[in-house]
């Protein structure tokens, strides 16, 4: 399966702080995409990275790609309650259709 | 810009009955859209892959009897969960792709929460 992993699971960090979640898959792909999901809502874009780039910001966002390691790292600085939400890795796989296939998920809690 | 709604936000039913859920693009034209279920604790898993006016794409698993898809405008697609059971309780998500011409990044509705009795 090209499903991603994301680790940690679980992260719960003081406001502040800095929160990095990290994703990992198995094959080839055009790009990544790293999405949040407020409990029971839809989800919300954040970023996309193309395989040819290695980081990208968007404002207190920056993400990684290693594509030699076939992982991809997010950082929220400065983290607000308001980050509390689950936060996914998507993959856009080579020669699938633009079909996303999501990682597992990191539910971050961000404490006052 | 670039939303997607879909309908209803939450319905319950009974066993046996058939349930259609809406996804529309509302500010957008959509080439693709992508029906997905989302278990609780667990990540989105996709059911299948629609374009306009062609039949739908279904992965591995999916029942396309069960999970009937009808994307008959660039803007309106369905999903019909026929002879629901309460297995089939889910959260529901579709996605739409296409804004701005782009077709990598893909716009998710709000989701509707199925449960079968």
């Amino acid at each position: 399966s090209q499903q991603g992993e994301e680790d940690p699971q679980a992260l719960s960090i003081q406001e502040g702080e800095n929160a990095t979640m990290n994703c990992s898959y198995k094959t080839s792909i055009n790009n990544l995409q790293w999405y949040r999901q407020n409990s029971g809502r839809g989800l919300v874009h954040l970023i996309l990275i193309r395989s040819n780039e290695r980081e990208k910001h968007s404002g207190r966002l920056r993400v990684t790609l290693d594509t030699s390691k076939k992982s991809s790292s997010l950082l929220i600085t400065a983290s607000r309650a308001a980050d509390t939400a689950s936060y996914f890795c998507a993959t856009d796989v080579t020669g699938g259709g633009n079909k996303l296939t999501f990682g597992t998920g990191t539910q971050l809690k961000v404490e006052l | 810009g670039a939303v997607v709604s879909q309908h209803p936000s939450r319905v319950i039913c009974k066993s046996g009955t058939s349930v259609k859920i809406e996804c529309r693009s509302l500010d957008f034209q959509a080439t693709t859209m992508f029906w997905y279920r989302q278990f609780p604790k667990q990540s989105l898993m996709l059911m299948a892959t629609s374009n306009e006016g062609s039949k739908a794409t279904y992965e591995q698993g999916v029942e396309k009897d069960k999970f009937l898809i009808n994307h008959a405008s660039l803007t309106l697609s369905t999903l019909t969960v026929t002879s629901a059971h309460p297995e089939d309780s889910s959260f529901y998500i579709c996605s739409a792709s296409g804004a701005g011409g782009r077709v990598e990044t893909q716009y998710f509705g709000p989701g509707t929460r199925l449960l079968v009795l």
